[in-house]
């Protein structure tokens, strides 16, 4: 059972690039959401996903894209990289549904740096 | 709006001692959950441990457990017979009881070093 496996592990981006980071889970979670994590700032939400077909914003939105054709995947588009998006980016996946204490299971990071 | 707020940005404790981890959270709710999450250096997210709000009983672990005054709106975390291995960065989160949302609030982490 791989649980949320997430791709790249590390990546180096020039201003300006675009790039896809791969999210993908194999315990039928319909909720998936992508955080960053930032020294002093904790983990923030950027988008998540109740479903396949559904997708919504978080905290810090701007700058990416995300979609959800399956329920397996939720990749992550930077669009145009940018300094202020050097972070380490999370995918994390659980059960949802009224009274469901299902915890979030994490991938294990992207340490993106944008120079 | 709910939030988590986590006071000890950094402690350290003896190996095989105790030491409590503070989380104070605001919430009008009744009904939610809350989770204890451990970052060690490895940058992996874990879950520790977790508590629903309408359970008097404290969440235990192993050697982790919890003090959950839900009045007081406090969430402990306490770690016993402290090892090595339990350095690492802990946060704190709130969930509510809300149907297919599942965005967590997150406290700011606290640093725990075990010092052998």
């Amino acid at each position: 059972n791989a649980g949320v496996t997430q791709t790249p592990k590390f990546q180096v981006l020039k201003t300006g690039q675009s790039m896809t980071l791969q999210c993908a889970q194999d315990m039928n979670h319909e909720y998936m959401s992508w955080y960053r994590q930032d020294p002093g700032m904790g983990l923030r939400l950027i988008h998540y996903s109740v479903g396949a077909g559904i997708t919504d914003q978080g905290e810090v939105p701007n700058g990416y894209n995300v979609s959800r054709s399956t329920t397996e995947d939720f990749p992550l588009r930077l669009l145009s990289a940018a300094p202020s998006q050097t972070s380490v980016y999370f995918c994390a996946s659980s059960y949802s549904g009224q009274g469901s204490n299902s915890p979030l299971h994490f991938g294990n990071g992207t340490r993106l740096t944008v120079t | 709006a709910q939030t988590v707020t986590q006071s000890q940005p950094e402690m350290s404790v003896q190996e095989a001692e105790t030491v409590t981890l503070s989380c104070t959270y605001d919430t009008s709710e009744n009904n939610y959950y809350l989770f204890w999450y451990k970052q060690p250096p490895s940058r992996q997210m874990i879950l520790v441990i977790r508590q629903e709000a309408y359970k008097q009983q404290n969440a235990t672990e192993n050697r982790f457990s919890v003090n959950f005054q839900k009045a007081a709106k406090s969430f402990s975390l306490k770690i016993s017979d402290s090892q090595l291995g339990d350095t690492a960065m802990y946060f704190c989160a709130f969930l509510r009881n809300a149907g297919n949302n599942r965005k967590l609030i997150w406290g700011l982490g606290t640093s725990l070093g075990v010092n052998p």
